[in-house]
């Protein structure tokens, strides 16, 4: 079974501080790994997806198979990226394909 | 507009009786699932459909049904609630499998 593991509930950083948020899984096969945001007041959107391998709204997340790991970074963090994060991962190459797994959800927040 | 819509928003009702959440979408899209949303547990899987008549189980379907009849609607129900029930439910659609999901707003119930 998958499992992906957000270690900080909650992170806060000061506007213009680089910031990380953690995401690390567990899967025995080659997974799909997502970043989900949900701003106050807004529907859960996600953010990136490793496969497309974009910058969207400055953040950037790279999946390192030997660490298991897809964290979420900024440089320079701004007030409006506040928000819940979420990490999810979809199983791919199995019969559970599409059963996502997300972790437990970082609240971010950014201090002016 | 392209959309995922939950109802009821709010739900209030007492232990045992029957309750049903829709969901729709309007975007032609095969993959539907329900999660719930808990504080610490983060967003749980509970169960998904990757295409008309084509359901299973996520990682908390105890105490839910749902059903795949046509494409655009996806409802969970609750055939006898349980105050453990009470949570934040969020119902998604994508494309496919592995696509990105589109969220609905959310469906906050509270079972007294």
């Amino acid at each position: 079974a998958q499992r992906v593991t957000q270690p900080e509930k909650l992170l806060s950083v000061f506007k213009g501080a680089p910031v990380e948020l953690k995401c690390n899984y567990s899967y025995s096969g080659s997974p799909e790994l997502f970043w989900y945001v949900q701003y106050s007041r807004q529907r859960l959107q996600l953010l990136l997806r490793h496969i497309s391998r974009e910058s969207i709204k400055g953040f950037t997340a790279d999946l390192n198979k030997g660490e298991t790991s897809f964290h979420l970074k900024k440089p320079f963090a701004q007030e409006e990226d506040s928000a819940m994060y979420y990490c999810a991962l979809n199983p791919v190459g199995g019969t559970s394909y599409g059963k996502l797994t997300f972790g437990q959800g970082t609240i971010l927040t950014v201090h002016p | 507009e392209a959309q995922v819509t939950q109802n009821p928003r709010y739900l209030i009702t007492v232990t045992g009786k029957k309750l049903t959440v829709t969901c729709s979408q309007n975007m032609n899209h095969e993959y539907m699932s329900w999660y719930r949303q808990d504080p610490g547990l983060g967003l749980r899987q509970i169960y998904y459909s990757m295409n008309v008549e084509v359901t299973d189980k996520g990682d908390v379907p105890e105490g839910y049904k749902v059903s795949r009849k046509e494409k655009r609607n996806f409802p969970l129900i609750l055939e006898s609630p349980s105050p453990n029930q009470t949570s934040l439910y969020f119902c998604a659609s994508s494309r496919t499998g592995g696509s990105p999901l589109h969220f609905g707003n959310g469906t906050r119930l509270t079972v007294t």
